[in-house]
């Protein structure tokens, strides 16, 4: 069954580092997303990528993040200066018509 | 974008018992609902989803019940059982928009 990967599964980085965090969404989809749960929290909406750009991003997405999709597969989310408020799980989705598929998660603390 | 509000924060079933959650939308251009079910460390996992043309949508254990005129939905567990111990999230979306998650409900079946 087709699975959304996330690399790494668990980063630690200094506060003021950069991170990126790598995704392979489904092959076929078209439309990922990024999103972020702080531990025991709700899930909580970064941004959507369709047609090699940002179609909607929310207010937790500001200047410090940034996404790509370099080439054919992946898809990134580049934290540029890291704050200890970013400590959390960032989840990848891919979805093609309906349904969202979401990857395991890469659990980020800054220390 | 507009919540989705999730209640119990937390619930407790015997091993047999039915689980229950509700949610509630704001958004009223909301058309698709999908149920996710999360374990500890993982990624969201797609359960089963509903759209609005019905009311009732049934797989296996797991059955969503829509009521369009109050904005609400619910899931519900037949036979719970241990292995269905998770948090559930619901959520809500319109065509390409992302999904807004509910705060989550952590379920625990107790023998």
């Amino acid at each position: 069954e087709p699975e959304v990967t996330q690399t790494p599964s668990h980063q630690v980085t200094q506060m003021g580092q950069e991170v990126i965090l790598r995704c392979v969404p489904i092959s076929n989809h078209l439309y990922f997303y990024w999103y972020r749960q702080i531990l025991g929290q709700k899930v909580e909406f970064l941004v959507s990528f369709y047609n090699n750009e940002i179609s909607e991003k929310s207010e937790i997405f500001d200047d410090q993040f940034s996404v790509e999709r370099p080439d054919g597969s992946n898809f990134t989310l580049k934290i540029r200066s890291t704050k200890l408020e970013d400590s959390a799980m960032y989840f990848c989705a891919s979805r093609g018509h309906l349904e969202a598929f979401f990857g395991q998660g890469t659990r980020l603390t800054v220390v | 974008q507009q919540q989705v509000k999730q209640s119990p924060q937390s619930l407790i079933v015997q091993k047999g018992g039915i689980s229950i959650i509700n949610c509630a939308y704001e958004n009223t251009a909301f058309d698709y609902f999908p149920w996710y079910q999360q374990f500890p460390g993982k990624g969201p996992a797609l359960l089963i989803a509903i759209r609005p043309d019905v009311s009732e949508k049934k797989e296996g254990r797991f059955t969503i019940s829509f009521n369009k005129s109050a904005k609400q939905f619910s899931l519900h567990i037949m036979d719970s059982q241990p292995g269905d111990s998770a948090t559930y999230f619901c959520a809500g979306n319109s065509g390409n928009t992302p999904l807004v998650f509910g705060k989550g409900t952590r379920l625990s079946v107790i023998a």
